[in-house]
């Protein structure tokens, strides 16, 4: 059965501290997609990558950056040079493709990390 | 600015009642989706809708109820039969794509509490 499982349950650093944060998720299909989703204490949830299972390239954006490896079920997300506004509940999630028995927008969420960055 | 609204942010209900959650978007998406967050949980789909006057039932459907007479409108009624109704719940919206994979937009959300 599909699962998302991130180990960590909180993190605290201090500003300018890389962190990684990290997801490993088990699916049986062989197209799949893998999303990392960010929420604030405001609550709502913040889109912030999406990858496909035939896309293995690093991704970086800005601060951000994320590392795909099939042979780990691993997509782990790394923020470098923490600031406090990135203190935020993170969740990675997993997408089974339609024809796997996936539905449109079921997504199968972590239990996220807590992420505390102090000034 | 183009998004989605819940409504109310915070709500108490005493045992036994029913409530309902409202949800608008003006995003001109076709889907939209509710999930339930617990405390240290990831999210769990309850309804999705992929159009108006239909709608299919997620994981943990039973007590609640869902209608999407309206394309903006995908309003979520929890009702007495939800053993465990207290909880964080989640609008979401998106387009609908042939891979199903679709990129949400959510809500801020609405803070259910029984007493």
């Amino acid at each position: 059965a599909q699962k998302v499982t991130q180990a960590q349950t909180e993190i605290s650093v201090v500003e300018k501290e890389d962190v990684t944060l990290d997801c490993v998720y088990e699916t049986r299909d062989t197209t799949y997609y893998l999303f990392w989703y960010k929420q604030p204490p405001s609550g709502e949830l913040v889109f912030l990558i999406r990858r496909n299972s035939f896309d293995e390239q690093n991704e970086i954006s800005g601060r951000y950056s994320w590392n795909f490896q099939k042979s780990t079920s691993s997509f782990n997300f790394t923020i470098t040079a923490s600031q406090v506004v990135d203190s935020a509940v993170y969740f990675c999630a997993l997408s089974e493709s339609l024809s796997y028995g996936g539905s449109q927008g079921n997504l199968i969420f972590g239990k996220g990390t807590k992420l505390s960055v102090k000034p | 600015d183009g998004g989605i609204t819940q409504s109310p942010k915070y709500l108490f209900r005493k045992e036994g009642q029913n409530v309902t959650l409202s949800c608008e978007q003006n995003l001109n998406h076709d889907a939209m989706y509710w999930y339930r967050q617990d405390p240290g949980q990831g999210l769990r789909l309850i309804y999705y809708s992929q159009i108006v006057n239909d709608f299919q039932k997620g994981d943990i459907a039973e007590g609640y109820s869902v209608s999407r007479e309206k394309k903006e409108s995908f309003p979520l009624t929890v009702t007495s039969a939800q053993k465990n109704p207290t909880a964080f719940y989640l609008c979401a919206s998106s387009i609908i794509s042939s891979s199903g994979a679709n990129v949400l937009t959510f809500g801020a959300g609405s803070r259910l509490t029984v007493l």
